[in-house]
């Protein structure tokens, strides 16, 4: 079946510092992939998307490219801040029928100023 | 409009008691979700509705009851809980089929005495 493996945090970070999120999914077919964020005490907001091979998404600061060759989806940010520190699932959902969303383990992520 | 609305945001109640939590949307999609989510851990699916009709239930026990009065609203009646059952309960939709992003709600807290 569909997984997502996604490296374990937490991760610390100062501000401004390069942050990088590890995911790799195993899947068949073409699955769209999702990176979701979540906030202490928020439910899940979608951060960025990518739908085909190569395509790339992104919002706030983030980018994720979609990577068939590597099978992965990691996430990078150039330069952090405090308001960043979340956690963060890396997702994937498959296109057959009754296609559910398949989500890693989530990394936490920890700015300091 | 892309919010899922969910209600009441913290619950708490007693082994014996009957509450309900209740999810709304009206970004016109025809695949509604419930998700329970314990602390440091992704979230689990528990029950697609899709047009209206349940799809999947991924082995909930009956304590937990779902309801799709409409294409709008969500509900997931609770009775006779656990303790373990205490978690964050996330609503979500999306349109039926395909590989697209599923939206969340803010979540509703349940602990359960």
């Amino acid at each position: 079946g569909d997984s997502v493996t996604q490296m374990e945090g937490p991760v610390t970070l100062s501000e401004e510092a390069f942050l990088t999120i590890n995911c790799t999914y195993t899947a068949t077919g073409y699955p769209s992939l999702f990176w979701y964020v979540q906030y202490p005490g928020e439910g899940l907001q979608l951060l960025l998307k990518a739908t085909k091979a190569d395509d790339k998404g992104s919002n706030k600061g983030f980018e994720a490219t979609y990577r068939k060759e590597t099978t992965s989806f990691h996430l990078e940010k150039g330069s952090v801040q405090v308001s960043d520190s979340a956690v963060y699932f890396c997702a994937l959902r498959g296109r057959a029928a009754g296609n559910k969303l398949t989500f890693g383990g989530g990394t936490r992520v920890l700015v300091k100023p | 409009d892309t919010e899922v609305t969910q209600t009441p945001k913290h619950l708490v109640m007693g082994m014996t008691n009957k509450k309900s939590l209740k999810c709304e949307q009206h970004m016109g999609h025809r695949a509604m979700y419930w998700y329970k989510q314990k602390a440091k851990k992704p979230p689990e699916l528990m029950f697609v509705y899709s047009y209206e009709k349940l799809s999947i239930n991924e082995s909930v026990p009956s304590r937990f009851s779902p309801e799709c009065p409409n294409s709008s609203l969500l509900n997931l009646h609770l009775h006779a809980l656990q303790p373990e059952d205490s978690a964050l309960y996330l609503c979500a939709s999306s349109q039926v089929g395909g590989a697209g992003e599923l939206f969340f709600g803010e979540g509703s807290r349940l602990t359960v005495l």
